[in-house]
């Protein structure tokens, strides 16, 4: 069975705060694709990163940065010194091979406050 | 930077009718994907397509539902006889092709759907 959980249902931070959305998935498979994407208050979904399972780098993009580890079936989703822009609804999303379809984890409803 | 469109953005409508949500996928892409957000629940997966054809459904995509790519450049998902529970968000997706940095599905502004 495939699954994405987020266990966090909503943070609030105050600006300028680091702040970490969790991620854990569960496949079977060996090869799978993980994404996230950022839905603001507007609702549309803005793709933000996407990793394949044979490639734990991780990646900083900015203020954002992604931790892969297989051995915990985590792909966590860090934002440094986080602004108010950042309020939105993210998403965790797992892809195995031999599936077209994403599943997505229930979503992380981050507040940052000025 | 190419995007998904999609039509009309809020979309009203009475218990037992149809409806039609539009959806453009960017130009050079071949798979296209329907997906739903109940108000403040997950997204959830309802149908892949590609090649003409449905290669992938979900529970929820019954013989209510329908998709058709009537023309090179539209991809559209009937609901033929709509329920109060299928109000919700309803997002169109599509990519390139699978594997490397292709893979990736984006997705339209999307259509809510409000059934009265």
């Amino acid at each position: 069975a495939q699954k994405v959980t987020q266990a966090q249902t909503e943070i609030s931070v105050v600006e300028k705060e680091d702040v970490t959305l969790d991620c854990v998935y569960e496949t079977r498979d060996t090869t799978y694709y993980l994404f996230w994407y950022k839905q603001p208050p507007s609702g549309e979904l803005v793709f933000l990163i996407r990793r394949n399972s044979f490639d734990e780098q991780n990646e900083i993009s900015g203020r954002y940065s992604w931790n892969f580890q297989k051995s915990t079936s985590s792909f966590n989703f860090t934002i440094t010194a986080s602004q108010v822009v950042d309020s939105a609804v993210y998403f965790c999303a797992l892809r195995s091979s031999g599936t077209y379809k994403y599943i997505f984890g229930t979503g992380t409803r981050l507040k940052v406050l000025a | 930077e190419p995007e998904v469109t999609q039509t009309p953005s809020h979309q009203v409508t009475q218990m037992g009718q149809e409806v039609i949500l539009r959806c453009v996928p960017i130009s050079n892409h071949l798979y296209f994907y329907w997906y739903r957000q109940i108000l403040g629940q997950k997204v959830e997966f309802l149908v892949s397509f590609y090649n003409n054809e449905i290669s992938e459904k979900s529970e929820i995509f019954d013989d209510q539902f329908s998709v058709e790519r009537p023309d090179g450049s539209n991809f559209t998902l009937k609901i033929r006889s709509t329920k109060l529970e299928d109000s919700a968000m309803y997002f169109c997706a599509s990519r390139f092709s699978s594997g490397g940095h292709t893979d990736t599905q984006y997705f339209g502004p999307g259509t809510r759907l409000t059934v009265l």
